[in-house]
């Protein structure tokens, strides 16, 4: 069974970078799949902020500029999200998913001072 | 970005009556090898969205089949063939033919 585990600080000041991790079990991430980061502020919809492949080809969705850096460990079997210069409207449930068919539980970020 | 609408965005049914959400794109959804990257997902109460439909009619595991889509071009539907209380939640349709990919504004399911 293919689980996926969200981590990272539930609180991040106002400017700095909030970094997360998506620990993934049952499955080999070098064997395949894109995985990614979708986003949702609370009382809102869904929106999808990055995908990395297992070879570590990505797509960033532009509307956030050149705020987000993903990366993916193999030797890990995890993979990262780095987004910069947070602010208020960075607050949301992140969720990581292997694309698009298993999601984690998410983990809410605050962005507060 | 592809917008998808999502219609009607409050949905209250009856228990053991049919239900249906349609979601539009802003442009269509055929990717290169020919398939239509069109998902719908659903996120009850407290819970991380799961993914009911993926290309357009395809079921995934473990999803009653009173649940179905359709659709082409432009135009999808989920339909629910009798609703159940476990379906309460958000329904969100998403393309993941263009990137970004993206979803639709939800639709929320209640029990009249």
């Amino acid at each position: 069974q293919v689980q996926l585990q969200e981590s990272g600080p539930g609180l991040v000041k106002p400017s700095d970078t909030l970094s997360l991790t998506c620990a993934v079990s049952g499955y080999s991430i070098s064997s395949g799949y894109y995985w990614g980061w979708i986003r949702q502020p609370p009382g809102k919809g869904l929106e999808w902020i990055a995908s990395i492949s297992h070879r570590g080809n990505t797509y960033h969705n532009p509307s956030l500029k050149s705020r987000v850096t993903t990366s993916i460990d193999t030797s890990e079997n995890q993979f990262s999200l780095r987004l910069s210069s947070v602010t208020a409207a960075d607050t949301a449930v992140y969720y990581c998913v292997r694309v698009d068919d298993i999601w984690g539980q998410g983990t809410m970020v605050t962005v507060s001072s | 970005d592809v917008v998808m609408t999502q219609s009607p965005l409050s949905l209250p049914v009856t228990l053991g009556q049919p239900a249906s959400i349609s979601c539009r794109s802003s442009q269509g959804l055929v990717w290169s090898d020919g398939d239509i990257y069109l998902n719908w997902f659903q996120q009850r109460p407290g819970q991380s969205p799961r993914r009911l439909i993926y290309k357009v009619s395809n079921r995934d595991s473990g999803v009653p089949d009173r649940f179905s889509g359709s659709g082409s071009g432009t135009d999808f539907t989920l339909k629910i063939s009798r609703v159940e209380a476990e379906d309460v939640g958000l329904y969100y349709c998403m393309q993941g033919t263009h990137w970004p990919h993206t979803f639709g504004q939800g639709t929320k399911l209640e029990i009249k």
